[in-house]
């Protein structure tokens, strides 16, 4: 089976630019979960999707926004660019929604704002 | 809301010993906990879960982890480290009446010498 894929690897942006990363998730998954991790630290929760719907959200502002499709991949938008916004994206599907539910993860996007 | 402590931030242990790595967490009930692993570069693994049952669980890659509902721990084990061990590793906890608040810690990081 395929796992998570994520696109691009890196990217490089300056501050006010918008950006779109890009994630499959695992075969026979219908939920996706994005996270932000900044270096040193823990994935930080941006929000979930469940069958296209965004099922819950973290401590982040509107401007990263999400999709789901009808294959469950998702996107990660993220509007005006901040320094502060240079991380690295994790994507991670899982079977059902639930927080019982082990996640697979991606490689993750590395992004860098200059 | 829950929340997870690592309290190590760095650990060095030689080859061949024994490795044990803290994660405390708070939350009013027992919640769904997890422990993950990330090699650089890359996204994370699950090693193990507990949701309830038998407090000692088994990973994989020879991970083991104990529940203690009195210290509101969930320390990882192995019993001889190899090399190939050497990687960050995560505490999560997941919200058994939230179905997508998922919270990591800051991970501790595994330095094996030879």
């Amino acid at each position: 089976e395929t796992g998570v894929t994520q696109s691009p690897t890196h990217l490089i942006k300056t501050r006010g630019q918008q950006v779109t990363l890009r994630c499959s998730s695992q075969s026979g998954h219908n939920t996706v979960s994005w996270y932000q991790q900044a270096l040193g630290q823990g994935p930080q929760f941006i929000f979930q999707y469940y069958r296209e719907e965004e099922n819950g959200r973290g401590n982040f502002p509107p401007r990263f926004s999400g999709l789901q499709f009808p294959n469950y991949s998702s996107e990660l938008n993220v509007n005006a660019l901040e320094l502060d916004d240079s991380a690295l994206y994790l994507c991670a599907s899982s079977l059902d929604q639930g927080a019982n539910q082990p996640q697979h993860f991606g490689d993750g996007t590395r992004l860098s704002i200059l | 809301a829950q929340s997870v402590t690592q309290p190590d931030i760095h650990i060095t242990v030689s080859e061949g010993a024994s490795l044990e790595l803290r994660c405390n967490y708070s939350y009013g009930a027992t919640p769904y906990l997890f422990w993950y692993v990330q090699s650089p570069g890359q996204g994370l693994q699950l090693l193990l879960k507990y949701f309830s049952g038998d407090t000692l669980v088994q990973g994989i890659k020879g991970f083991e982890a104990e529940f203690k509902r009195s210290q509101s721990s969930f320390n990882l084990r192995k019993p001889s480290v190899h090399w190939s061990d050497a990687a960050e590793y995560f505490c999560a906890v997941g919200d058994p009446y939230n179905n997508n608040d998922m919270r990591f810690g800051a991970g501790t990081r595994l330095t094996v010498k030879p």
